[in-house]
């Protein structure tokens, strides 16, 4: 079966810059995937910021932006604030909706 | 907006059947274009899809928990439901039904998830 990994845990410093990557223990994410992007804080729901690759939801700033870096799904925040410290979780779809296991960003 | 809501017990003795229901507001189920998931987190975890159904009646489940998951939809009600069999304290987790948008599979909004607890 195959796994949708995400980076266990990233760090970024206050007004840097941060790419996280979701991709396949076996294979190539690409947009036939429909690559989504969730940011959940702890005893809150998740939070929708990017699908199908590239586009924002609604009223998710421009600093979040979701790509297709090399083999996998990425999604880059730029500028980073305190309170973009939260897990965030990928979607691929793949006949099956799969989550990856989220990466916890600590900003500092 | 559509906001969903979801309802049922917090405690479920083990063996027995998890039911918990999810409310839709501001829009309607039947009005089609979108499915309608249920996902759920394990303590401390990451996000698992359950599975999700069309306002036609229509299913599809992961996999990995097919044999145990039933899902309903009540279009009367503007409700859809899940069922889960033969839990165990694996169970234990947060439930969240979400709008599931296709054809580029994502979901939003997201219900405010309730913690379902399996204990005796």
């Amino acid at each position: 079966q195959t796994v949708v990994t995400q980076e266990p845990s990233f760090s970024v410093s206050p007004g840097g810059t941060v790419t996280l990557t979701c991709g396949l223990s076996s294979g190539s994410v690409s947009t036939s995937y429909y690559p989504s992007w969730y940011q959940q804080t702890p005893g809150q729901a998740p939070r929708t910021l990017i699908y199908s690759t590239n586009t924002r939801s609604s009223g998710v700033p421009d600093r979040f932006s979701g790509s297709i870096l090399g083999n996998k799904a990425a999604l880059t925040i730029t500028g980073a604030q305190a309170d973009d410290e939260s897990d965030y979780y990928c979607v691929l779809y793949m006949g099956s909706v799969v989550f990856g296991g989220g990466t916890k960003l600590t900003v500092l | 907006q559509v906001q969903l809501q979801e309802s049922g017990p917090g405690l479920v003795k083990p063996s027995q059947t998890l039911s918990l229901t999810c409310t839709v507001s501001g829009g309607s189920i039947s009005s089609g274009g979108y499915y309608w998931s249920w996902i759920r987190q394990h303590p401390g975890k990451g996000l698992e899809w359950i599975g999700y159904i069309y306002y036609s009646g229509s299913t599809y489940y992961n996999p990995s928990l097919k044999s145990r998951v039933t899902i309903s939809v009540d279009t009367s009600k503007n409700q859809f439901s899940l069922k889960l069999s033969s839990v165990t304290a694996a169970d234990t987790a947060v439930y969240y039904c979400a709008r599931h948008i296709v054809p580029d599979n994502w979901f939003d909004p997201w219900g405010q998830g309730t913690l379902v607890t399996v204990s005796s």
